[in-house]
C-alpha cells in the first residue's frame, strides 16, 4: 500500500531534550516536506527536500533540523524543543519530475508536547 | 505572497442535500490545486488534484472545478452523507514558490442525519 508513516504518533517531552520524528514514504518520491498544523494558523511549512541531500527552508523553520540521506526517509529533528514547537505535525510527500508537481500525500500526524 | 481563503468557516446541512465548498487563491499562477478532507486530530486525506490545465476534477460524489483567472475553485459534494462530516481544506501551489502548498483555514462541514 503506498503511504507516507511517522513515528511516534504522540509524544510528549520536557524542554531541551533532543528529539526526532521519524518519516518514511514507499512511492519513491523525490519531494518531502514537514508541515506544522496549529489552530487559527493552519499548515505552515517547515522545511523541505526535492531529493537526496537536497533540502531547504519553509516558512517557519527556526528550531528544527532536517536530513535526507535516503530517498524514502526525512526525518524532523528538534534539538532543543521548546513549548512553543508543541504542535501537530505532517510530514508529506510527492512525485516532483521536471518541475511538475503531483498530488501530494501525507502522514497520519504527530501529536507533540513539550512541557 | 498568495493567500487562500475558504468559505464558508463552518457550514452545518441536512442528509442528502447537495452542497458547496469554495476556495479563492489570490495570486492565479498556479501549478495546481488540491482538496483535502481532515478528521478531527487525524491526518489530511487527499480528495481532487487539480492541474492548471483542468478546468474540473470528479471522484465519486465529488466534483471540483478550477477557475484559474478569477482565482477560485469549488468542491461540490453531492448527495452527503453523515460520513462526510469534517473539515475540508483547499490548497494551492504557485508557480513563485512551487515548494509548498499552500493551505486555507479550511471549511468544517457537519452532515446532519
Amino acid at each position: 500500500e503506498a503511504q507516507v508513516t511517522q513515528n511516534p504518533r504522540y509524544l510528549i517531552t520536557v524542554t531541551g531534550k533532543k528529539l526526532t520524528v521519524t518519516c518514511s514514504q514507499n512511492m519513491n518520491h523525490e519531494y518531502m516536506s514537514w508541515y506544522r498544523q496549529d489552530p487559527g494558523l493552519g499548515l505552515r511549512q517547515i522545511y523541505y527536500s526535492m531529493n537526496v541531500e537536497v533540502t531547504d527552508k519553509g516558512d517557519v523553520p527556526e528550531g528544527y533540523k532536517v536530513s535526507r540521506k535516503e530517498k524514502r526517509n526525512f526525518p524532523l529533528i528538534l534539538e532543543s524543543p521548546s513549548p512553543n514547537q508543541t504542535s501537530l505535525y505532517f510530514c508529506a510527500s510527492s512525485s516532483a519530475r521536471r518541475g511538475l508537481y503531483n498530488e501530494q500525500f501525507f502522514g497520519p500526524g504527530t501529536r507533540l508536547t513539550v512541557l | 505572497k498568495q493567500e487562500v481563503t475558504q468559505i464558508p468557516a463552518a457550514l452545518s446541512v441536512p442528509e442528502g442535500e447537495n452542497l458547496v465548498l469554495n476556495c479563492s487563491f489570490t495570486d492565479s499562477a498556479i501549478y495546481n490545486l488540491q482538496w483535502f478532507r481532515q478528521d478531527p486530530g487525524k491526518g489530511l486525506t487527499s480528495l481532487l488534484l487539480i492541474q492548471s490545465s483542468q478546468r474540473e476534477q470528479t471522484s465519486g460524489r465529488l466534483n471540483a472545478s478550477l477557475d484559474k483567472s478569477s482565482g477560485r475553485s469549488t468542491l461540490y459534494i453531492a448527495a452527503s452523507q453523515p460520513g462526510d462530516s469534517a473539515t475540508y481544506l483547499c490548497a494551492v501551489r504557485g508557480v513563485q514558490g512551487a515548494q509548498k502548498l499552500v493551505f486555507g483555514q479550511g471549511t468544517r462541514l457537519t452532515i446532519n442525519p
